[in-house]
């Protein structure tokens, strides 16, 4: 399978514990976004990298989340000392940059915040 | 900002009848619109996309068109099939060079019935 990847599919935690996702994108393309997803409501965009460069950041990612790409590769997001309200769906897409860019999904990865 | 509005499901409908669902947006700009669907249990996938005022995205019988005057991109088929349940989610993307988020609508459950 060549399409975007992501580990784990569920993840459940206590508040307060630290959770980390992991997104690995084609391989050809140089653009990473990560998005958030809570039920009944579509993505809402988090950060952006361009390359290993992390271009732009939503204001909805607050000072304990954290994303990183290094080489350019795979990605990471982790949120720290989670809240219940974290609870959502955690989306990776991808594109190989460009004008008129088309993103492409990962299945997403499920948190639950106990 | 940007803002996308689509209508709210869930949209129920008998196999073999015609189906629209409105988009419509605000952007700055010239953004490009896609129509995303997301199956039940599966991520999300493009159906659909236009690039430019008056372009029309059609992929697997769906059809829209990109309207800038009522700054619109309602989807429509014109015989819908069971296997076409799905959630579907309008977006766009402002920035000229596709680098940023996207922003998507709250999304439109569709149930077809045999």
């Amino acid at each position: 399978d060549t399409g975007v990847s992501q580990n784990p599919r569920h993840k459940i935690t206590k508040r307060g514990q630290n959770v980390t996702f992991r997104c690995d994108p084609i391989s050809e393309h140089n653009r990473l976004y990560w998005y958030r997803q809570t039920l009944g409501q579509g993505p809402e965009f988090l950060t952006y990298f361009q390359n290993e460069a992390q271009l732009e950041k939503s204001r909805l990612l607050s000072d304990r989340f954290s994303a990183e790409r290094p080489k350019g590769s795979f990605s990471t997001l982790e949120i720290q000392r989670t809240e219940q309200g974290d609870s959502a769906m955690y989306l990776c897409a991808t594109g190989p940059g460009g004008l008129q860019e088309t993103q492409y999904f990962g299945p997403g990865t499920r948190l639950l915040v106990l | 900002g940007n803002s996308v509005t689509q209508m709210e499901g869930p949209v129920t409908l008998s196999e073999e009848a015609f189906l629209t669902i409105n988009c419509t947006y605000t952007a700055t700009g010239y953004p490009s619109l896609f129509w995303y669907v997301q199956y039940p249990g599966e991520g999300l996938q493009l159906l659909l996309k236009a690039t430019k005022a008056d372009d029309k995205g059609s992929n697997k019988g769906f059809e829209a068109t990109y309207r800038k005057e009522t700054t619109s991109f309602h989807l429509e088929k014109g015989s819908v099939q069971v296997s076409d349940s799905a959630v579907y989610f309008c977006a766009l993307s402002s920035s000229g060079g596709g680098a940023d988020g996207l922003t998507f609508g709250k999304g439109t459950h569709l149930i077809i019935q045999p």
